[in-house]
């Protein structure tokens, strides 16, 4: 089955700064890759996804890149406030194409903190 | 987007007892998915429910401790069967909307067995 790796587990940067989580994934038939964002006490929302024919894809301050050869995709949050200080999550499947596959295999998380 | 609403939001419940977790969808979907979020950890599969089918069960997990229904394709249920404080965690249940790939969470279910 698929294994989905993430680093750093926990990153603290100044505000303004820029965060970059990574994550590697094993499962060469994943092609849906999502970022969910969980602030204490919610629910998982997701921030950015990215489908495996795109290697980026942006949303304001927001960023992910897909290196399908090398199988692992990255989030970039720029010009970080403290709003962004949450736990992000990574995620790899098979997406809706494959039906019966379509189950999210979740990274470890990432506790990002920023600073004023 | 898909609005999911989880009953009850929590609960503390006596070892050796059971609870039902109740998953609404505000439209049709094929696939719910439930999910077990520990503290401080990541989210696991626990099933994968299907409508009019048995649900798909992830390794380590079984049909006798988490027992699934999916009687229509808007609603499901998770029971936590004989408890044990090893269970306390939040459960989530998520699904998909429409035929896009995104899988929105219902607020999640946070259970305390002591």
């Amino acid at each position: 089955g698929e294994n989905v790796e993430q680093h750093p587990s926990t990153l603290s940067v100044q505000e303004g700064d820029s965060a970059v989580i990574k994550c590697t994934y094993s499962d060469s038939a994943s092609n849906y890759f999502p970022w969910y964002k969980q602030e204490l006490g919610k629910r998982p929302q997701l921030i950015i996804d990215i489908r495996s024919n795109v290697g980026e894809k942006k949303d304001q301050r927001i960023a992910v890149t897909l290196n399908k050869t090398a199988k692992h995709f990255s989030l970039h949050i720029t010009e970080t406030q403290p709003e962004d200080s949450a736990v992000y999550f990574c995620a790899a499947s098979q997406g809706s194409s494959n039906f019966g596959n379509e189950k999210l295999t979740f990274g470890t998380g990432t506790r990002l903190t920023i600073i004023p | 987007s898909a609005v999911i609403s989880q009953k009850p939001s929590r609960d503390i419940c006596q070892r050796g007892t059971s609870l039902t977790i109740q998953c609404q969808v505000d439209s049709q979907v094929t696939m719910m998915f439930w999910y077990r979020q520990q503290p401080g950890q990541s989210l696991t599969l626990i099933a994968t429910a299907n409508q009019g089918s048995e649900a798909t069960y992830e390794s380590g997990f079984v049909i006798d401790k988490f027992p699934i229904s999916r009687p229509n394709l808007t609603f499901s249920t998770l029971t936590v069967s004989n408890m044990s404080p090893e269970d306390s965690s939040i459960y989530l249940c998520s699904s998909r909307a429409g035929g896009i790939d995104t899988q929105y969470f219902g607020p999640g279910t946070r259970l305390t067995v002591l």
